[in-house]
């Protein structure tokens, strides 16, 4: 069964980096587009990036773009999140969800369980 | 634009029909998808293409679309179905996603 396991959380400093990871199995990793979507506690889903299936486009929220960079190893079945000047308001659980359409403008069909990232001084 | 808007909340009755809308330019142009959250879990895609359903979800869920509103209904609700439900669509661009601001739905 298709299924998305996020790592890589936990509490940093402002200002500082950290690296999401998002194990895919279940299904043919290099065959779809993939996201990143957070929650900040208590508040509603925000949309952070995209990646299509090959890695040949990314995309971003204006609120992370210069910030964070998406990318992919499709031979290990893995997306990556690398986040670096952190700030408080990037404080969230941050999920990673896969897109079906070649064009990653479809529905996120497949959510993992998420990751809490805690920016704080 | 870069925004949808969804009311805050709503409730309906236990077998009631309930909709649930979310409005905003780019839907003139784009399906929305709809997805469900409960408390501690992460969100479930309930509907999609304007009136396409995942399997395994109840079709009691249906949605339509006109002008710059989508919306998502539910047809006898049940008390499984009080959530969090969040619209996304993609901006102008076509490349970027923007989410809905979410309504709770309670279920009475």
């Amino acid at each position: 069964q298709v299924k998305l396991v996020e790592s890589g959380g936990g509490v940093v400093q402002p200002g500082t980096s950290l690296r999401l990871s998002c194990a895919a199995s279940g299904f043919t990793f290099s065959s779809y587009g993939m996201h990143w979507v957070r929650q900040p506690p208590g508040k509603g889903l925000e949309w952070v990036a995209v990646i299509w299936y090959d890695g040949s486009n990314q995309y971003y929220a204006d609120s992370v773009k210069g910030r964070f960079t998406i990318f992919r190893d499709n031979a290990n079945n893995t997306l990556y999140l690398q986040m670096n000047s952190l700030r408080a308001e990037d404080t969230a659980v941050y999920y990673c969800a896969r897109d079906p359409y070649f064009d990653s403008s479809g529905p996120l069909d497949f959510w993992g369980q998420g990751s809490l990232v805690t920016v704080s001084s | 634009s870069s925004d949808l808007t969804q009311g805050p909340a709503v409730s309906v009755a236990l077998g009631q029909t309930v909709r649930i809308t979310c409005q905003g330019d780019s839907l003139r142009r784009f399906y929305a998808s709809w997805y469900q959250q409960k408390p501690g879990q992460a969100p479930l895609l309930v509907l999609f293409d304007k009136n396409r359903r995942p399997s395994g979800i109840p079709d009691r869920f249906s949605g339509s679309s006109s002008g710059n509103t989508s919306s998502l209904t539910i047809t006898g609700a049940q008390a499984e179905d009080e959530a969090d439900y969040y619209c996304n669509s993609q901006d102008s661009s076509g490349h970027h996603r923007m989410f809905g601001g979410g309504t709770t739905l309670t279920v009475i």
